[in-house]
């Protein structure tokens, strides 16, 4: 168990909707990672929040978004969805902001369909 | 071209076999991460190098900053190692985001 926990494990929806992905990092991590992993692209990071602030952004939709909350619980929100944004979405989390102690540790994953 | 390739894409071992798994990539980076990722879809980070060599068990991680190569080797192999492993890069300067290969399915027959 790596502490970081995401929910739903699974989320079956239809297009156009909107849906809101959650993860509680590890206890003592400041960063919150967002990551998709579809069929034909791997894995893409989307976006990273350090203590309620966003740090980097990736490939992440206008469609897409994310916050980090007071208490470092992040959601990422989808709208507007389309059967290509079918995939795994991964959480990680890590102590700092990327270059000193940058282990990441990664939730179990939301798999989303979208029919 | 992908920044990140590894090699091979599939590898089939039988037990008890030495592996070995490639990664090269094209840009400067601060760290590279190996990371294993179950047939169920959890992924758990191996190693983080930025120099070197480490070693955890049966598993080894080599990086070679100035040929841009890192390898993975598993000793030993077991039926429990069949895996996906992903090789990811964080590039000099960012803050945070990976970037990914598209990794290399290892399957151990007993």
């Amino acid at each position: 168990d790596s502490g970081v926990t995401q929910t739903p494990k699974h989320l079956i929806t239809a297009t156009g909707q909107r849906v809101t992905l959650r993860c509680s990092p590890r206890s003592g991590d400041l960063s919150v990672y967002w990551y998709q992993q579809s069929l034909d692209q791997g894995l893409q990071f989307l976006i990273q929040y350090y203590n309620g602030e966003e740090r980097a952004k990736g490939n992440i939709l206008e469609r897409f978004s994310a916050q980090q909350f007071p208490d470092l619980h992040s959601e990422l929100n989808l709208s507007s969805l389309e059967l290509g944004d079918s995939a795994l979405y991964f959480c990680a989390s890590s102590v700092g902001p990327g270059l000193a102690k940058n282990i990441q540790y990664f939730g179990a994953g939301t798999r989303l369909s979208v029919l | 071209k992908n920044e990140v390739e590894q090699s091979p894409q599939n590898l089939t071992a039988q037990e008890g076999e030495f592996i070995t798994i490639n990664c090269s990539y094209s840009v400067g980076i601060s760290a590279l991460h190996w990371l294993q990722q179950h047939p169920g879809g959890g992924i758990v980070s191996l190693f983080m190098l930025s120099s070197g060599k480490k070693k955890h068990g049966r598993l080894i991680a080599t990086i070679n900053i100035q040929e841009k190569h890192s390898s993975l080797h598993i000793t030993a192999s077991h039926p429990r190692d069949s895996a996906v492993y992903i090789c990811a890069v964080r590039r000099g300067g960012s803050q945070g985001n990976l970037i990914f290969g598209k990794g290399t399915k290892l399957s151990v027959k007993p």
